[in-house]
């Protein structure tokens, strides 16, 4: 099972917004509303930001917005802030495992 | 609260067996499954395998079908990652992690992770 493709690294300006791609097949992001979004900062455990597509958790500030089309999901950051540099990773249920499966993961720099 | 508490840093060499430990409070061990996730140094996340501890129903990522046990023990809600014989590649962090059910993308509680330093 290979991981989803993501782009290697995105950065942008504080107050600006920046998309991050997510690409899968059609045996997980494509067929599953099933797909949801981490954010990692160094020496930390992952954190969930999005989950079934565009869900946030309690506590998420708003500016973390996701959403879907065909085979590639998407995580918008509005309004960019110093925290939100980290490590972003996508993840979604596969049929080919029955498991989840990661992206490659995306650095986040806030410039 | 829900709480997963990981075992201390390991250090081992080439070949020898490791088994690390994740234990879980704050909700019903057995009506969860939990999992594993590695990390290697610089790298990105990969779901290793999880466990459903109620019937210890066990699913392998390919990766790692046949390099690793997880176990898991219901008496003392606990969730066990073992190497028979371990390899310098698998120095890394890993954490356990709990995915929900019915969505095994989404998982919300997390270990503080357990390093695992191998040297050959």
């Amino acid at each position: 099972q290979s991981a989803l493709t993501q782009p290697a690294s995105v950065s942008g300006s504080p107050g600006q917004s920046i998309t991050i791609s997510c690409t899968g097949t059609s045996s997980d992001v494509g067929s599953y509303n099933l797909v949801s979004w981490y954010q990692q900062h160094p020496g930390k455990a992952p954190k969930v930001m999005i989950y079934e597509v565009s869900n946030r958790p309690s506590g998420v500030s708003n500016r973390f917005s996701g959403s879907k089309s065909g085979n590639t999901a998407s995580l918008t950051i509005s309004g960019l802030k110093a925290e939100d540099e980290g490590d972003y990773y996508c993840s979604s249920y596969t049929s080919t495992t029955s498991l989840g499966v990661f992206g490659t993961g995306t650095k986040v720099t806030v410039l | 609260e829900v709480q997963l508490v990981q075992s201390g840093a390991e250090v081992k060499k080439s070949g020898e067996s490791l088994k690390i430990s994740c234990k879980v409070s704050g909700y019903s061990f057995t009506s969860y499954w939990i999992g594993w996730v590695r990390q290697m140094p610089g790298k990105g996340l990969e779901w290793m395998g999880i466990i459903y501890p109620d019937d210890s129903d066990t699913r392998y990522s390919p990766s790692f079908q046949g390099q690793v046990t997880i176990s898991a023990d219901k008496s003392i809600a606990t969730a066990y990652l073992q190497w028979n014989s371990l390899k310098a590649s698998d120095t890394a962090v890993y954490y356990c992690a709990r995915p929900l059910n019915g969505d095994f993308a989404r998982a919300d509680y997390w270990g503080q992770g357990t390093l695992v330093t191998v040297s050959s």
